[in-house]
C-alpha cells in the first residue's frame, strides 16, 4: 500500500499569501496519478487537482498542482478568504487500492 | 446535475448491521464505478469500498473486508453498504462518491454523507 504523507499538518498564513502544500508518497506512484482536494467543516471534499496538474472542471487558476514519482505540490498562488480549509491528496496510480494523505489545514493567521 | 444523496445511518451497537444507500442523479449510474470512503471524527479521509459499474467486480480496503458489502442496482441508481460486525473504529461519516469521467480512480462528485456511530 502507498502511504501518502502531507506537511505541514497547519499552515498559519494570511489571505493574498502563497500557500504550498506537500504530499509524499511512500514509493512511486505510476503516471503521476495523484489529485488533491479541499475540504470545508461539515461539507463532502471537492476535487480541485487530478493527474497532479490538471485543474478539475471550474477550479480558479490560483489552484496549481505539481511534482512526479515520490514528491508532489499544491500551491494556491494568492490566498482567498474561501481557500481557508483542510486539503488532502490522493493516490489512484495503485487502484483499486486508494489511499489518501493525512491533510493540511490552512489556517487564517 | 449531479447529485448523490446518502441515507441510512444512525446509532449501532458493536457486533451490529447496518445498510448504508446512495441514490444517485443526473448522470448514468450504470456507467460509472461508485464508491464508499469514510472519515472518522476529526479524522482524514479513508477509501472503504469500490464496485465497477455492472456491480461484476469489487475491492474493499483491509480495514473491511469480510464484514462489509458493496452492491448497486442499476434499475434503481442506488449505490449500497451492507455493514456487519461493526466495531467502534468503524464510527465515520461515510460518503459515497463516483469515479471521474476518465476512468481514473479519483473523485469528481460526493455525497454530502452519513454519519454512523458504533457504541454501546
Amino acid at each position: 500500500e502507498i502511504v501518502l504523507t502531507q506537511s505541514p499538518g497547519t499552515l498559519s498564513l494570511s489571505p493574498g499569501e502563497r500557500a504550498t502544500l506537500s504530499c509524499r508518497a511512500s514509493q512511486s506512484v505510476s503516471s503521476s496519478y495523484l489529485a488533491w482536494y479541499q475540504q470545508k467543516p461539515g461539507q463532502a471534499p471537492r476535487l480541485l487537482i487530478y493527474g497532479a496538474s490538471s485543474r478539475a472542471t471550474g477550479i480558479p487558476d490560483r489552484f496549481s498542482g505539481s511534482g512526479s514519482g515520490t514528491d508532489f505540490t499544491l500551491t494556491i498562488s494568492r490566498l482567498e478568504p474561501e481557500d481557508f480549509a483542510v486539503y488532502y491528496c490522493q493516490q489512484y496510480g495503485s487502484s483499486p487500492r486508494l489511499t489518501f494523505g493525512g491533510g493540511t489545514k490552512v489556517e487564517i493567521k | 446535475e449531479v447529485q448523490l444523496v446518502e441515507s441510512g445511518g444512525g446509532l449501532v451497537q458493536p457486533g451490529g448491521s447496518l445498510r448504508l444507500s446512495c441514490a444517485a442523479s443526473g448522470f448514468t449510474f450504470s456507467s460509472y464505478a461508485m464508491n464508499w470512503v469514510r472519515q472518522g471524527p476529526g479524522k482524514g479521509l479513508e477509501w472503504v469500498s469500490i464496485i465497477s459499474g455492472n456491480g461484476g467486480s469489487t475491492s474493499y480496503a483491509d480495514s473491511v473486508k469480510g464484514r462489509f458489502t458493496i452492491s448497486r442496482d442499476n434499475s434503481k441508481n442506488t449505490l449500497y453498504l451492507q455493514m456487519n460486525s461493526l466495531r467502534a473504529e468503524d464510527t465515520a461519516v461515510y460518503y459515497c462518491a463516483k469515479r471521474h469521467i476518465s476512468g481514473y480512480y479519483f473523485f469528481d462528485y460526493w455525497g454530502q454523507g452519513t454519519l454512523v456511530t458504533v457504541s454501546s
